[in-house]
């Protein structure tokens, strides 16, 4: 099993819609839990750190359920600019930084 | 504000050939460093880590290899390049050592083994 898995995607929804992305890990000593944003043919740029039972910031809200080991990622009002890959990332629990990355979910915003 | 550099940005080069990827970062001390290899449509995979000044640990075991000569500088090599070495190689950087702290990307290298 491996250690992030994602939904692949493509998702492809019209500005102005509301489109969540889904994520299990399988370590359960994971305690840090991010979303990453990449752009074709660009670097992953940190979008979200999880926290707890979840967080907002602004159209972005992440969850967090430690008992199902899953994760989500929910974008209201979605815009042209967010069309990017997903990236979901969990640490592995005791060794220091080490992150585990998921493959991504792609989203598409059509006008 | 911290930032962290790679370069070359591209790079295309033929098998056997060596390689000499460079990682700066400005703004921190002493900061935990990381190399990543992205494959085309794939995830990111961990090459090395550095915790400091000559401490690196490999992930994976390969023909490449990795040096940290100064706190701020992480160096990827290799002695003769494979085709499969081909990929988009990231350079990370992390503060302090805390488990929940975030890591941070350089812009990349994207290498073409021909």
């Amino acid at each position: 099993r491996k250690e992030v898995e994602q939904d692949p995607g493509p998702f492809n929804v019209p500005e102005g819609a509301t489109v969540a992305f889904n994520c299990t890990y399988s370590n359960s000593a994971s305690q840090s839990f991010f979303w990453y944003r990449q752009d074709c043919r660009k670097e992953p740029k940190l979008l979200m750190s999880v926290y707890s039972s979840g967080n907002e910031d602004g159209r972005f809200t992440a969850q967090l359920n430690r008992a199902s080991q899953y994760i989500s990622l929910l974008i209201r009002d979605s815009k042209l600019s967010d069309s990017a890959t997903y990236l979901c990332v969990v640490n592995r629990g005791s060794t220091l930084g080490r992150l585990y990355f998921g493959r991504g979910t792609q989203l598409t915003v059509w006008p | 504000s911290q930032t962290i550099h790679q370069w070359p940005a591209t790079l295309v080069q033929p098998v056997g050939s060596p390689l000499s990827l460079e990682c700066t970062v400005e703004g921190t001390s002493n900061p935990n460093l990381y190399w990543y290899r992205q494959a085309a449509g794939r995830g990111l995979q961990l090459l090395f880590y550095s915790v400091g000044i000559g401490q690196i640990s490999s992930e994976v075991p390969q023909n490449l290899s990795a040096s940290r000569p100064q706190d701020r500088q992480f160096i990827l090599s290799s002695k003769k390049l494979l085709l499969s070495d081909s990929g988009f190689y990231l350079c990370a950087w992390e503060t302090g050592t805390s488990v929940r702290n975030e890591q941070f990307f350089g812009p990349g290298t994207r290498l073409t083994v021909l």
